[in-house]
């Protein structure tokens, strides 16, 4: 079936740094679409959303992309730190139909201090 | 700390065992979710309950059995488990079913 996925699997930054956390989706009819941050031993964690009549969204240190025309969503952490290092997940969520998220397959955020 | 709380934090059982996992939340959300998450691995969606009814059942094996008491509880019963159900499972809800959805700190279940 049709799935979310990410580019790269481990990503490892700098403290300071600027990181950006990629991910394609194939499910044209996905009209919202959420990031989460989980920690070791913790369960996932909402960061921020978007929805398809967006292509940009901001929240603090964080942005997120939306390109409905390549299917791409991207993660951007400004000034990364090491409380950021974490697994990333993109999810999208068809507006009708099944209303529920289906889960890309994580990058991992590692920040060197 | 998350608002939705889930018990035990850890759990060993035997594969004859009969056991239950425990979620709550107090935030009025009428959605709740069972995930089970492999490491290294996304969540995989088990079930989801919409106002206390069951709405999604991914074909999931008839050992794990959910139960959704009131608008604040879910529980999932498990009984004659294999190794393979080995894995962190987790709770979640929303406000309505389509909504973003608030995760608990998961139950880290592992079969003998």
């Amino acid at each position: 079936g049709e799935s979310v996925g990410l580019h790269l699997p481990t990503l490892s930054v700098q403290e300071g740094d600027n990181s950006i956390i990629n991910c394609a989706y194939s499910n044209s009819a996905s009209d919202y679409f959420i990031w989460y941050k989980q920690e070791s031993g913790k369960g996932p964690q909402f960061i921020i959303d978007i929805r398809s009549n967006m292509d940009k969204r901001q929240g603090q240190r964080v942005t997120v992309l939306l390109n409905k025309t390549v299917k791409h969503l991207s993660l951007q952490i400004a000034a990364t730190q090491p409380g950021d290092s974490a697994v990333y997940f993109c999810a999208e969520l068809m507006d009708t139909g099944r209303r529920a998220l289906t889960f890309g397959s994580g990058t991992r955020l590692q920040v060197q201090p | 700390d998350t608002e939705v709380t889930q018990t035990p934090k850890h759990l060993v059982m035997g594969m004859t065992n009969k056991k239950s996992l425990k979620c709550e939340q107090h935030m009025g959300h009428r959605a709740m979710y069972w995930y089970k998450q492999k490491a290294k691995k996304p969540p995989e969606l088990m079930f989801v309950y919409s106002y206390e009814k069951l709405s999604i059942n991914e074909s999931v094996p008839s050992r794990f059995s959910p139960e959704c008491p009131n608008s604040s509880l879910l529980n999932l019963h498990l009984h004659a488990l294999q190794p393979e159900d080995s894995a962190l499972y987790l709770c979640a809800s929303s406000l309505v079913s389509g909504q973003p959805q608030h995760f608990g700190d998961g139950t880290r279940l592992s079969i003998l």
